[in-house]
């Protein structure tokens, strides 16, 4: 069975500085990964993601990932974090044949970005 | 071109009510698929269809839920006799017949008085 692990619940940093979110995948085959991002009471919103080839991910909002498969990890990185970056992060792994293309998503990291 | 439409965007309901979400996926997607987001929580895969066919249900409770995706018009999630655990919010994705990424609708948030 596929899982996501966010081990981080709550994430604080200062604005300007650098974030990680780790996020920890278990897939029994390639698996698509996603980062998605959800302000209160919103919908949510597609980062980034990955398929294949290169393994570093760039996103919209100067997000980027890595995958790393012998980790089985995708952490998301953003090198100078804005006050508006304050919301639930979404890691997510999914299939790519018919069967198994519903998303498995991780429980959120949560980020307060301090002025 | 309009992304994935849902409604209502809010509902209340009554202990024992019937709730029934709609969603219209993007033009040209014919694949659906509902998740439920407890306050709180991650979002919990339910249901996942295509035109007029359940491909996988399996994150469906077993009874009061069901979801169908007719030829024509909006995909519909459908809670009978609903419970104060049903709160929550669902989320409507839609995505293209190949592989694609699925796209997220705003959600519906349920509450159950």
């Amino acid at each position: 069975a596929q899982s996501v692990t966010q081990p981080d619940i709550h994430i604080t940093v200062s604005e300007g500085a650098s974030l990680e979110l780790r996020c920890n995948y278990s897939y029994g085959a390639t698996p698509y990964l996603f980062w998605y991002v959800q302000s209160p009471g919103q919908g949510l919103q597609l980062l980034l993601k990955y398929f294949s080839g290169d393994t570093l991910v760039q996103g919209i909002k100067g997000f980027e990932a890595e995958f790393k498969r012998s980790q089985s990890s995708f952490n998301l990185r953003k090198p100078s974090v804005h006050w508006s970056d304050a919301a639930e992060y979404f890691c997510a792994v999914g299939g790519t044949d018919t069967g198994r293309r519903a998303l498995t998503f991780g429980s959120g990291t949560r980020l307060q970005v301090q002025p | 071109n309009a992304g994935v439409m849902q409604n209502p965007r809010h509902l209340v309901r009554r202990r024992g009510q019937e709730a029934r979400l709609r969603c219209s996926p993007v033009k040209g997607h014919s694949h659906v698929y509902w998740y439920r987001q407890l306050p709180e929580e991650g979002l919990k895969f339910m249901v996942y269809l295509q035109k007029e066919n359940i491909i996988d249900e399996s994150g469906m409770p077993k009874e009061r839920f069901s979801a169908e995706f007719p030829k024509e018009g909006p995909s519909i999630l459908r809670i009978q006799q609903v419970v104060r655990g049903d709160s929550a919010a669902y989320f409507c994705a839609s995505s293209p017949p190949r592989q694609g990424t699925a796209q997220f609708g705003p959600g519906t948030r349920l509450t159950v008085l």
